[in-house]
């Protein structure tokens, strides 16, 4: 069965401390990988899709990257707004194209 | 431009009863799904659609129905609650039936 596993579960930093969150991912054949960021008690937001190891994608103070195994989202001297849990997802290669999502990675960022 | 509009926001229900949560898009999107959300695990595909008048089981469909007469509506039915069902519910909906999906606000279901 196809899984998800992101890393850390949770993450603190300062404001303009650089980091980033892991996906990993289990796919007998990957049509793509997502990222999503989700503030509390609004539904996901759409960031970013990746379809091939290799390819980078930028958004602001946010860059996703994609390997053979896992995915990363680098963010850059982080914002307080920043602030959110950031959800990973493959599309399963199914008769349906199911995305298959991770637990998530809760950031916070501190002024 | 209102996207994806769930209603309620939040419900307690009694163990037993029934309820529907609505879900509207404005967008066109031929694809719609419903997804529940629990703390510590990913959102689960409850049930999905194509278009109007198609729909099919995903993850975890049990305790749950769906229709789609119209592109823009796809309601979830809970028949008989049971306390298992309390969870967050998110409609989404997509263009493409891909990976970029377009969510709602959420339902968050208490059932005593």
């Amino acid at each position: 069965e196809d899984q998800v596993t992101q890393s850390p579960e949770a993450l603190r930093l300062q404001e303009g401390e650089s980091s980033s969150l892991n996906c990993s991912y289990t796919v007998s054949g990957l049509r793509g990988l997502f990222w999503y960021r989700q503030d509390p008690g609004k539904g996901p937001e759409f960031l970013f899709t990746l379809y091939s190891a290799g390819e980078e994608k930028e958004k602001e103070r946010l860059k996703a990257t994609l390997t053979k195994k896992e995915s990363f989202l680098h963010i850059t001297a982080p914002k307080p707004e920043d602030s959110a849990t950031y959800l990973c997802a493959v599309l399963e290669n199914t008769g349906f194209q199911k995305l298959v999502f991770g637990t998530g990675t809760r950031l916070l960022v501190s002024p | 431009n209102a996207g994806v509009t769930q209603t309620p926001k939040f419900r307690i229900l009694k163990i037993g009863q029934s309820m529907t949560l609505q879900c509207t898009q404005d967008m066109n999107h031929n694809y719609m799904y419903w997804y529940r959300q629990d703390p510590g695990m990913g959102l689960k595909l409850i049930y999905y659609s194509v278009g109007a008048g198609i729909t099919d089981k995903g993850e975890v469909p049990n305790g749950y129905n769906v229709s789609r007469s119209t592109t823009e509506d796809f309601p979830l039915r809970l028949e008989l609650a049971a306390p298992s069902q309390t969870s967050v519910y998110f409609c989404a909906s997509s263009p493409g039936g891909a990976g970029e999906l377009f969510f709602g606000e959420g339902s968050r279901l208490t059932v005593l």
